[in-house]
């Protein structure tokens, strides 16, 4: 089945602990994204890569990393958790021909 | 800036009723919008794409319009369903070509039986 798995579903965490949200996908797509999403701010792109070593920022970069060493596998990391980076991030993913986005079924954070 | 706007406010229907929902943007004009809906605490799921020379495009009981002039599009529901309540959220690539997808906050719809 195609899909996108982002993994923990959910995660509880203290200010400072380093975490890495995994995002992997089946599908060869070239793209992938990472997106956050808060109340009333609708979602917010993090970063993205256009194929495998190439990243580029989207608009709320600040405190996150990101790696894209293998196509399948887009992971965001956290390297210093605050609770301002409590929220609902999604992975998503798209070929270089389709313009349809396929969404991760999300990663509830919460940072203490 | 670009924005895109979606009527904040929730849209609630009755079951058999058409439900439409609003998208409009500024500053900007994309070769394509989408619509995705989303369920609470799921990620969005893509619906359907329409491209800046069509004028309509249609998928069961869902139909997108695209006015590039008024810089909006339209997405109704006909003979809507409880099932039909979710957030719907339209998409655009603001920066042309393949590169990001900017989503609009959403809309809320409920339809009661």
């Amino acid at each position: 089945e195609a899909q996108v798995t982002q993994n923990p579903r959910y995660l509880i965490t203290v200010t400072g602990k380093k975490l890495t949200v995994t995002c992997s996908q089946n599908m060869n797509h070239e793209y992938m994204s990472w997106y956050r999403q808060d109340p009333g701010l609708g979602l917010r792109q993090i970063y993205y890569s256009m194929n495998v070593e190439v990243t580029d920022k989207g608009d709320v970069p600040e405190g996150y990393k990101v790696s894209r060493k293998e196509k399948r596998n887009f992971p965001l990391i956290l390297e210093s958790p605050s609770p301002n980076q409590t929220s609902l991030y999604f992975c998503a993913s798209r070929g270089r021909n389709n313009e349809k986005l396929f969404f991760g079924s999300g990663t509830q954070l919460s940072v203490l | 800036s670009q924005k895109i706007e979606q009527n904040s406010e929730a849209l609630n229907i009755q079951e058999g009723k058409t439900a439409t929902l609003t998208c409009n943007y500024t500053n900007y004009s994309p070769a394509y919008l989408q619509w995705y809906r989303q369920d609470p605490g799921r990620g969005p799921v893509f619906l359907l794409l329409i491209r800046e020379n069509e004028k309509e495009k249609r998928k069961e009981r869902l139909k997108v319009t695209f006015d590039t002039t008024l810089k909006q599009s339209l997405f109704h529901i006909t003979a809507s369903q409880p099932a039909d309540s979710a957030t719907y959220l339209c998409a655009l690539d603001m920066n042309s070509g393949y590169s990001t997808l900017t989503f609009g906050k959403g809309t809320m719809l409920l339809v009661s039986p």
